[in-house]
């Protein structure tokens, strides 16, 4: 079945540490998407990439970086210096950019 | 102001009744827009894209405004299924903007 993959389910992190979401698709889409989700709060973009190895920040980057050398795969690090980590992460994808999107079905990250 | 804003909720409404909520928007300059629906603690799925005419798809059905700047989500017949929250999104070229949600619960 074609779908996204986001894993690990649940992750926690140490103070200081760097952590990486993995996010994986089967659907042959060229764009995809990282939010995060606080409670109370609508989905906010991290990062967004068009195509293989091209992506841009959205409204909240700082803190955080990605890749994207293969079409599949759009691989999240959270960095030390991202203050407040503690979200739901959702990954997604799209045929084209801003289409509607398909979501994997997030990594919820917390602070050890 | 928020771009995209949605009354939180909760509605409680009872099985079998008919409910409608309204999202409005900011950007006179977005140019298409979506329902999804998030259940909890799971990803948000997309529920319809609002077309400019209006569009149905089974017991729900989809209104855009353009000139009020708001869409509007109905829902006929209400299931115990249909308990989740619903989000509104509203797109700039590339740029997707997600309200917070409206939470709706069918009682039975």
């Amino acid at each position: 079945d074609g779908g996204i993959t986001q894993s690990p389910k649940y992750l926690f992190r140490k103070e200081g540490q760097n952590v990486t979401l993995s996010c994986e698709q089967n659907l042959n889409h060229d764009a995809m998407y990282w939010y995060r989700q606080d409670p109370g709060q609508g989905l906010r973009l991290i990062y967004y990439s068009q195509i293989v190895n091209d992506f841009q920040k959205g409204d909240i980057a700082e803190g955080y970086s990605v890749s994207r050398e293969k079409k599949e795969s759009f691989p999240l690090t959270v960095t030390s210096a991202q203050k407040n980590p503690t979200a739901f992460y959702l990954c997604a994808s799209s045929d084209r950019v801003a289409q509607p999107q398909h979501f994997g079905d997030g990594t919820r990250l917390s602070i050890l | 102001r928020k771009e995209v804003e949605q009354d939180p909720g909760p509605f409680n409404v009872p099985e079998g009744a008919t409910v409608a909520f309204n999202c409005t928007y900011s950007n006179s300059a977005s140019q298409s827009f979506f329902w999804y629906r998030q259940d909890c603690r799971k990803e948000p799925k997309l529920l319809m894209s609002v077309y400019s005419s209006g569009n149905e798809d089974g017991r729900f059905t989809a209104q855009l405004n353009r000139a009020s700047q708001y869409i509007s989500l109905l829902i006929r017949d209400s299931k115990l299924s249909d308990s989740a929250t619903y989000l509104c999104v509203a797109r700039d070229n590339e740029k997707l903007t997600f309200g917070t949600g409206t939470r709706l619960t069918i009682i039975p």
